[in-house]
């Protein structure tokens, strides 16, 4: 089983569209992350989800809106895409509940987006 | 902020040479972790070193941590090309306050050459 599984790995789409990357992990965690990675490697955070709470939101745009149904999912919806989204976007997973050391984050595979 | 900063941004060696890598951070911390990003692919964890450890050993890894110089640094020991990757580090904060704060910096592009 895949512990943080992403969906679609890939996606093409055209500029104006909206478009959605689902989120899921099956290991008990209780955090949750979005990452955005450019050309130069750049790994930058945009969303944070604790207990379905929102913890990070980076200056993003607000066409980006992250959901979370329930711990297990942290779904990224993009409203009205630009050229300028295409970019990989990673999901992450940890557990950092109360109290607790936070342990290792697992990332999901990415989601590479490409907007014509 | 929690960033970590890895230096250099990049490195070139060769097949069974040591490749070391260093990352510096800000505040104090509860934990510092080591990432490894294959081309295309998600990142992979390292290792993990607590703020009260110096050193840590993973296989052909050890990683030092130096909490008085907020730096840590991650060598890699008779390197081979399967190490060509990227490197990140996450500096972890404290308490409740840090959590979902899990902050990358640009890492560094390791490349083994045969």
């Amino acid at each position: 089983d895949t512990a943080v599984s992403q969906t679609p790995k890939y996606l093409v789409t055209q500029m104006g569209n909206d478009k959605s990357i689902k989120c899921e992990q099956n290991l008990g965690h209780d955090t949750m992350y979005w990452y955005k990675q450019d050309s130069k490697k750049f790994l930058k955070i945009m969303f944070s989800y604790n207990n379905k709470e929102l913890i990070i939101n980076e200056t993003v745009p607000n066409r980006f809106s992250p959901k979370s149904p329930d711990k297990a999912h942290l779904n990224l919806h993009i409203n009205s895409l630009e050229l300028g989204d295409s970019a990989v976007y990673f999901c992450a997973s940890t557990k950092e509940g109360q109290g607790l050391s936070s342990t290792e984050a697992f990332f999901g595979q990415g989601t590479r987006l490409t907007v014509v | 902020s929690q960033q970590g900063e890895e230096d250099p941004q990049a490195l070139s060696i060769q097949e069974g040479e040591n490749a070391t890598m260093n990352c510096s951070y800000k505040t104090s911390i509860n934990n510092l972790q080591w990432y490894r990003q294959n081309s295309g692919r998600g990142l992979v964890h390292l290792i993990l070193i607590r703020s009260n450890e110096r050193e840590k050993h993973s296989g052909r890894l050890r990683v030092t941590l130096d909490t008085s110089k907020k730096s840590s640094s991650l060598l890699i020991t008779a390197s081979r090309a399967a190490d060509t990757a990227s490197y990140f580090c996450a500096p972890k904060g404290r308490g409740s306050s840090n959590t979902g704060k899990l902050i990358f910096g640009q890492g560094t592009t390791l490349q083994v050459k045969p």
